[in-house]
């Protein structure tokens, strides 16, 4: 079954806000987590990674937080822009998989002038 | 660099016809990928390699083959294409290592089988 799942399939935010976006996975295994972003009729586009003997990682304007706690991984996006509408994929790595990916459903975001 | 390029672009076929997606990429990624998109669904691995002479399946393989006879190119062919293979496909390539999660994909080949 899905091991990698969205909290949300939409999320709307107002350009220049700070947007969430959430991910649940239940495999302890997993070892690296990977948010990737799609725009309309386009490919995935890497924008960060994580490993899990991390909590957090940050790049530009983006922000990933992972509990592992509670198998919990956030993608933060600061000053939210129009160019930042997409659909955004968690994927993760389990440990021996020899660096297979396993994506998520997505969440689209959309960010309102 | 052109990156990852994918051909055809969009593609109609028969059910019970075959055919070839082709796929390249001049970066000198070891790791080659094959997925599907399907609609309201995440991307799932049908192929991969990790490099030349060097393939295994993914999640959902079956009805295609791959071959990798160069670093550059990762071929993916539907043996007889049936409903069900109606998708968008993505190639991938990525380093090697743990650079293996920045995977860089293709624009995507629609594929619709009648």
């Amino acid at each position: 079954g899905e091991s990698v799942g969205l909290h949300l399939p939409t999320l709307s935010v107002q350009e220049g806000d700070n947007s969430i976006i959430n991910c649940a996975y239940s495999n302890s295994a997993s070892d690296y987590f990977i948010w990737y972003k799609q725009e309309s009729g386009k490919g995935p586009q890497f924008i960060i990674d994580i490993r899990s003997n991390m909590d957090k990682r940050q790049g530009q304007r983006v922000t990933v937080l992972l509990n592992k706690t509670v198998k919990h991984l956030s993608l933060q996006i600061a000053a939210t822009q129009p160019g930042d509408s997409a659909v955004y994929f968690c994927a993760e790595n389990r440990r021996g998989s020899n660096y297979k990916l396993t994506f998520g459903k997505g969440t689209l975001l959309t960010v309102n002038p | 660099n052109a990156g990852v390029t994918q051909t055809p672009k969009f593609q109609v076929l028969k059910t019970g016809q075959s055919m070839t997606l082709q796929c390249a990429q001049d970066m000198n990624h070891e790791y080659m990928s094959w997925y599907r998109q399907d609609p309201g669904m995440g991307l799932r691995l049908i192929h991969y390699s990790v490099g030349a002479g060097i393939t295994d399946q993914g999640e959902v393989p079956n009805g295609y083959n791959v071959s990798r006879s160069t670093t550059e190119d990762f071929p993916l062919r539907l043996l007889s294409a049936a409903p069900s293979q109606t998708s968008v496909y993505f190639c991938a390539s990525s380093y090697g290592g743990l650079a293996a999660y920045e995977q860089y994909f293709g624009p995507g080949t629609r594929l619709t089988v009648t």
